[in-house]
């Protein structure tokens, strides 16, 4: 129980454009998930916390902007970044909770920006 | 904000031998998540620790909650191959366990 399953799992954009990065549980519903971003061989970085029917909570310097999540349904959160750059090409990682301290990952997407 | 370390941050092993890591906090913890990150993977939770003094096994896998809350280990018996990758402890931020901060990693190589 309790899976994560995010989509795509690897992704090239041009400049410019937007991509769609989803993240469903498919067994449980989650009233909280959370979207993180990961550079080469460092740590999971917090990026915001989506709460299902409410404005996500972003981390201090991530631009809202930039990284719009929705959090319509108890089953899935997304995260569009938005006129992609370069920099933002990096590792994003979604996760749900579930139970107390039950927390379960998605296996990632990797944004490429060319 | 809370803080974690973790040591070693890297380390090359033969297969067979054990393992030692730990994570220290600047804070005190109420609970200690292990994670295990495969490359190009999200992490995969694998020991969860709710008191000080818990000792809990998964497998080969062995953790403990340091008694004074501020630290952790994680101890691997008789590695083998997929045990690679990077193992990161995790506690929560705040006292209602909304999210976690992550330690920097500790990133295990196993060689044959």
């Amino acid at each position: 129980g309790a899976v994560v399953s995010q989509h795509p799992s690897r992704v090239i954009c041009k400049s410019g454009t937007s991509v769609k990065i989803e993240c469903r549980s498919l067994d449980f519903q989650a009233t909280t998930m959370f979207w993180y971003r990961q550079f080469p061989k460092k740590s999971l970085m917090l990026m915001a916390t989506s709460n299902e029917g409410s404005k996500a909570t972003y981390e201090q310097g991530v631009e809202k902007d930039k990284f719009l999540i929705n959090h319509a349904s108890l089953t899935l959160s997304t995260l569009t970044v938005t006129s992609a750059h370069p920099e933002d090409s990096s590792f994003y990682i979604c996760s749900a909770r579930w139970g107390r301290y039950g927390y379960t990952f998605g296996s990632g997407t990797r944004l490429t920006v060319v | 904000g809370q803080q974690l370390n973790q040591s070693p941050q890297s380390m090359f092993i033969q297969e067979g031998e054990d393992v030692s890591m730990n994570c220290t906090s600047s804070s005190i913890f109420n609970t200690w998540l292990w994670y295990k990150q495969d490359p190009g993977e999200g992490p995969v939770l694998l020991i969860a620790l709710y008191k000080a003094g818990e000792l809990t096994s998964n497998g080969r896998l062995t953790a403990q909650f340091g008694i004074t809350r501020k630290d952790s280990f994680l101890n691997i018996s008789a590695s083998i191959p997929s045990d690679v990758g990077i193992y990161f402890c995790a506690g929560p931020r705040d006292n209602y366990g909304q999210n976690f901060v992550f330690g920097p990693g500790t990133r295990l190589s196993v060689l044959p």
